[in-house]
């Protein structure tokens, strides 16, 4: 699990702005994913890749976009269209049927 | 439609008491279905999944499909079993996502 690595651990955002969080993952795996972690409302799924150059809309894609140019990196873009941004956030990647391993995540926060 | 429930958001035990964490889930189809723990200050790890029947840290999870439950047990808990406590469930094919439950947070008192 220590092949995931997010940045930012935190950052502060101004309202208006677009920021990055960074994941980079060197365990060769397949699929990756971000999600959302707000208390009491769990996980929820932003958005997800299975394979280089294509990706998905989780269940909370609206006000993010993300990239996949490379295997081992899955950037996610948090957009000035995101309402209420403030949040933690968890990269994670698998093999194809293997367990989904997580990064140490990042916190944002709108200033 | 996939969904996880968890339907307590904190459970309090006493040291050496059993734990018993529930989970159900609505899934059309045969899930694989998994239990994550986040300790304080780490990050979220997998504690069992239904396929390994395992026993990790002294924990137990049978997958019962008439119930469609989940549910995460130990016979005497302990102080560092306090963590935040996940069900989720995953498509039978390969890559698809998670869909976690809302967690519970188990606090252990000495």
């Amino acid at each position: 699990d220590g092949g995931i690595t997010q940045s930012p651990k935190y950052l502060f955002r101004k309202e208006g702005q677009n920021v990055t969080l960074s994941c980079e993952q060197n365990l060769n795996h397949d699929a990756m994913y971000w999600y959302r972690q707000d208390p009491g409302q769990g996980l929820r799924l932003i958005y997800y890749s299975q394979i280089v150059n294509d990706f998905q809309k989780g269940d909370i894609a609206e006000g993010y976009s993300v990239s996949r140019e490379k295997k081992e990196s899955f950037p996610l873009t948090v957009t000035s269209a995101q309402k209420n941004p403030t949040a933690f956030y968890l990269c994670a990647s698998s093999l194809y049927g293997h367990t989904i391993y997580f990064g140490e995540g990042s916190w944002l926060t709108v200033v | 439609a996939q969904r996880v429930t968890q339907p307590e958001k904190l459970l309090s035990v006493f040291k050496g008491a059993p734990v018993e964490l529930k989970c159900n889930y609505s899934y059309s189809g045969s899930p694989e279905l998994f239990w994550y723990v986040q300790y304080s200050r780490q990050r979220l790890q997998l504690l069992l999944r239904h396929i390994s029947r395992e026993s990790i840290k002294g924990f137990t999870a049978d997958l019962n499909k008439g119930e469609t439950s989940f549910h995460l047990k130990k016979p005497f808990a302990q102080e560092e079993d306090s963590a935040m406590y996940y069900c989720a469930l995953r498509g039978s094919s390969g890559n698809t996502p998670l869909v976690f439950g809302k967690g519970t947070r188990l606090s252990v008192i000495a």
